[in-house]
């Protein structure tokens, strides 16, 4: 059974910083992956989508990897704001030859911005 | 529709009470997921439709679950005879087919009293 684990599970900085959020998945046979913003109460919010087949993918500040052999996504954020304060979730889509599967989440990282 | 809307955004129920959620994907969408987060806990899958047939549910926690899209573009979630650990945010996300982009509603926080 597919595994996420993300670390920190919480972490709060001045604004300003560049900081690194860690996820990691047990099972690599996996079709994407996916980053989420999620504000108190609210939905998730799609930041970023990785194919299997990608190393990266870029949305302005925004920045994620993927290292699927070795089961590992980091998301950095660059010049950090308030603003970017939120629980930020990774999840992964197993590979199942043409059908569909849920997402497996991690139980993310609750991130503060200090301003 | 601009994006996944789900009704009723809050819902509390009597314990034994029945309830129904209601998820409107955005519009074309073949795919439909329904997810149960939590407090502090990541979501967890329930269930999925492709068009009007469900194609996996797995994840539905007890026989008291049932969800259905009839038409292929609505779904609802029912709940029977509700229970304390049904509490819990239910989020709906649906995308153009199965492995691309998922776009998630707001949820329904349903609260068992």
């Amino acid at each position: 059974k597919q595994e996420v684990t993300q670390i920190p599970a919480a972490l709060s900085v001045p604004e300003g910083e560049n900081l690194v959020l860690n996820c990691s998945f047990t099972d690599s046979a996996i079709y994407n992956l996916q980053w989420f913003r999620q504000d108190p109460g609210k939905g998730l919010t799609s930041l970023l989508l990785i194919q299997s087949s990608q190393r990266e993918q870029t949305s302005g500040r925004l920045n994620a990897s993927l290292d699927k052999s070795s089961g590992r996504s980091t998301l950095y954020i660059a010049a950090s704001q308030p603003g970017d304060s939120a629980t930020y979730l990774c999840a992964v889509k197993k590979y199942s030859g043409g059908g569909a599967d849920g997402l497996t989440f991690g139980k993310g990282t609750h991130l503060i911005i200090q301003p | 529709g601009a994006g996944v809307s789900q009704s009723p955004r809050y819902k509390v129920a009597k314990r034994g009470q029945d309830v129904a959620l209601r998820c409107d994907p955005i519009s074309g969408h073949v795919s439909l997921f329904w997810y149960q987060q939590a407090l502090g806990q990541g979501p967890e899958f329930l269930t999925y439709f492709q068009n009007e047939a469900q194609l996996d549910k797995s994840g539905l926690p007890s026989d008291r679950f049932f969800a259905e899209r009839p038409e292929g573009s609505v779904s609802t979630l029912k709940i029977q005879r509700t229970q304390q650990e049904d509490s819990a945010v239910y989020l709906c996300a649906s995308s153009s087919v199965g492995d691309t982009e998922a776009f998630f509603g707001q949820g329904t926080r349903l609260t068992v009293v």
